[in-house]
């Protein structure tokens, strides 16, 4: 059964950061693709980021460009999220998914982030 | 960039198709077959329902179907069930190794 759990969420004063990881079984790991993907309360998903296989090709939404970095570890089947520079704006439950470069197949349960001043 | 527009609410009867729109423009939709739509019920994690414009990954019943017209890709659930009621998201390739979604649809069951 493919799994996707996310950790390392929480409350975060405005400015700062925070890891997120995503831990993966059930699945080749290193053969998909990898997403983050966040919902505000109450609001739409928005797209954040992805990664290749290799970890070795990243993009990100306009949003977040400069501020989050996406990261892999085949070794552990864990993705990763550091996200610098924290505003009100990025709080938000961010999930994470595994796929292709243009799909999420499987998802994970999410973990909130919450930044206040 | 923007969101992709859908209709904020459609509702439909047990039985009936119902079908959400999802409009985009030549960047996106109209530019790319990558176009999947994904289900989400209240508390849970969204669900992929259709990818790559038309395709239905394994599991997903044969009465949910995605097309696209132009710059607006469509889903449709025909015989319609309760346990449709949920929200649905459009999601599409939008140039520049990037994604967008939809804002969202809620599907109100009668």
């Amino acid at each position: 059964e493919v799994q996707l759990v996310e950790s390392g969420g929480g409350l975060v004063q405005t400015g700062g950061s925070l890891r997120l990881s995503c831990a993966a079984s059930g699945f080749t790991f290193r053969s998909y693709w990898l997403h983050w993907v966040r919902q505000a309360p109450g609001k739409g998903l928005v797209w954040v980021s992805r990664i290749n296989t290799d970890g070795n090709d990243a993009s990100y939404a306009d949003s977040v460009r400069g501020r989050f970095t996406i990261s892999r570890d085949n070794a552990k089947n864990t993705l990763y999220l550091q996200m610098n520079s924290l505003r009100a704006e990025d709080t938000a439950v961010y999930y994470c998914a595994s796929g292709m470069p243009t799909t999420q197949d499987y998802w994970g349960q999410g973990t909130l982030v919450t930044v206040s001043s | 960039q923007s969101a992709l527009t859908q209709p904020r609410s459609v509702s439909g009867s047990p039985g009936q198709s119902v079908t959400i729109s999802c409009i985009g423009t030549s960047s996106d939709i109209g530019g790319y077959n990558y176009v999947s739509w994904y289900q989400q019920h209240p508390g849970k994690a969204p669900k992929l329902m259709i990818y790559d414009v038309t395709k239905r990954p394994s599991g997903v019943p044969d009465r949910f179907s995605g097309s696209r017209s132009g710059n607006t890709a469509s889903l449709t659930i025909s015989g319609l069930q309760a346990e449709d009621e949920a929200d649905y998201y459009c999601c599409s390739y939008a140039g520049s190794y990037t994604l967008i979604f939809g804002g969202g649809t809620k599907l109100t069951v009668l």
